[in-house]
């Protein structure tokens, strides 16, 4: 099945330690986006790439950053968490236009 | 600029009775809603979405939602809920910009189905 794959579902990390967290697609959609979900939160778009093209969230930490090496993949990369980084990260996928977007099923980081 | 407001954080119902979730969007532009689905521990899925067209939209488990635009209000039903509709729904308005679907999502409902 077509799919949006997060690995790893859990990752602990320490106050200051940067962490990556990964994310890949078999739909070959042309637009990836990273939402950080806080508890009992909407989604917060953090960024998007849309094909190569990244585009930042204005209100975005520059703690926060993203790398996409190919079509397939995405990574967030989190250079000093902080313990209000501590939250369920969402990858999501979609074609152009108006059409749904497809989420993975997270990962929740958990900052010590 | 868009915006979502869900009515209400919490709905408790007894199993096979109806419920109502009530979503608001602010929208200055064409809009398109969407309801997704979260699970504990699990991410979100699409339940269904207005694009144009039909102004009642209906999901293959049962929820149907209707789009008013003179109320600008895209509320979701189910004439009958089981156990297994307990869970966070999010509504969400897609924002305009630059050909891609970039999603507003309301602060959610959680829906709390008891037998």
């Amino acid at each position: 099945d077509a799919m949006v794959i997060q690995n790893p579902r859990y990752q602990v990390t320490q106050f200051g330690k940067p962490v990556t967290l990964s994310c890949s697609q078999t739909l070959n959609h042309n637009v990836m986006y990273w939402y950080q979900q806080k508890s009992s939160q909407a989604p917060k778009l953090l960024f998007h790439y849309y094909d190569k093209d990244f585009n930042n969230e204005a209100d975005t930490p520059d703690n926060f950053q993203s790398r996409r090496p190919n079509t397939s993949f995405c990574f967030l990369d989190i250079r000093s968490p902080g313990l209000g980084d501590a939250a369920m990260y969402l990858c999501a996928t979609s074609r152009q236009g108006y059409s749904p977007l497809h989420f993975g099923n997270g990962t929740r980081l958990t900052v010590t | 600029a868009q915006s979502v407001t869900q009515l209400d954080s919490q709905v408790p119902v007894f199993e096979e009775a109806p419920v109502e979730l009530r979503c608001n969007y602010s929208s200055s532009v064409s809009v398109y809603l969407f309801w997704y689905v979260q699970y504990p521990n699990q991410g979100l899925q699409l339940l269904l979405k207005y694009l144009s067209g039909s102004t009642l939209v209906e999901s293959i488990n049962g929820f149907e939602a209707e789009f008013n635009k003179s109320q600008t209000s895209f509320h979701l039903r189910k004439p009958s809920v089981h156990i297994s509709d307990t869970a966070e729904y999010f509504c969400a308005v897609s924002a305009t910009s630059g050909g891609y679907n970039k999603l507003i999502f309301g602060a959610g409902t959680r829906l709390a189905v008891h037998p």
